[in-house]
């Protein structure tokens, strides 16, 4: 069975660095992209970009481009979306979700990373 | 880039009614839409994918239709467990995606 299984919530203060972590099983991760999606409180859902897993090709939306850098652990079937400096506004809910090959639909979804960005 | 506006933004129906929810883009996607339900404390759901297509273990009342820039998703009967919010999404340059703002469909 597909899982998609994301790292726990993270309190952070602005300024500081974040990794979170998205671990497929079930599947062969190398065969499928991943996307990372966005949820701000109150607000829709947002498309922050896609990984390839077998050749590390990536691809932001304008929106996160230089923003956030996407990548994969292969060895270890580990997708990761993280921050260098975070503000604030990256207070949101993030969602890892994996890309069907044949339909492009994201078919199986992580459990969702709360991440909270306060003074 | 494409921007997706979807209407109404709240809907009331009871169950039982038929509920059209609506995708407008601002240039043609071709088919390349899908249609995600989304409860309260889950990630979203895909149910519908290149704008007519039902995904796997979704139920037939469930419809999507459109081509171009205008779609619609129908369900056709409401079972009280499609109140949900629904966000359509679209692939046209398939490098990329957006999501519509979504729809509440709500209990009236």
């Amino acid at each position: 069975e597909v899982h998609l299984v994301q790292s726990g919530a993270e309190v952070k203060k602005p300024g500081e660095s974040l990794r979170i972590a998205c671990k497929g099983s079930g599947y062969n991760f190398t065969s499928y992209w991943i996307s990372w999606v966005r949820h701000m409180p109150g607000k829709g859902l947002e498309w922050m970009g896609r990984f390839d897993p077998s050749d590390s090709y990536t691809i932001y939306s304008p929106s996160f481009q230089g923003h956030v850098t996407i990548s994969a652990d292969k060895s270890i079937s580990t997708a990761y979306l993280q921050w260098s400096s975070l503000k604030a506004s990256d207070t949101a809910l993030y969602y890892c979700a994996r890309i069907q090959e044949s339909s492009y639909g994201f078919d199986y979804w992580g459990q969702g990373t709360l991440v909270t960005v306060s003074s | 880039e494409i921007v997706l506006t979807q209407s109404p933004a709240t809907l009331s129906l009871s169950p039982g009614d038929r509920a059209t929810l609506s995708c407008r883009a601002t240039q043609s996607v071709s088919t390349y839409l899908a249609w995600y339900q989304q409860k309260p404390g889950q990630p979203p759901r895909l149910l519908i994918y290149d704008a007519s297509n039902r995904a796997t273990g979704i139920p037939a009342r469930f419809s999507g239709s459109g081509s171009g820039t205008d779609f619609t998703l129908t369900i056709s009967s409401l079972e009280p467990e499609d109140f949900a919010v629904y966000y359509c999404q679209q692939r046209r340059n398939w490098l990329m995606y957006t999501f519509g703002q979504g729809t509440k469909l709500e209990i009236k």
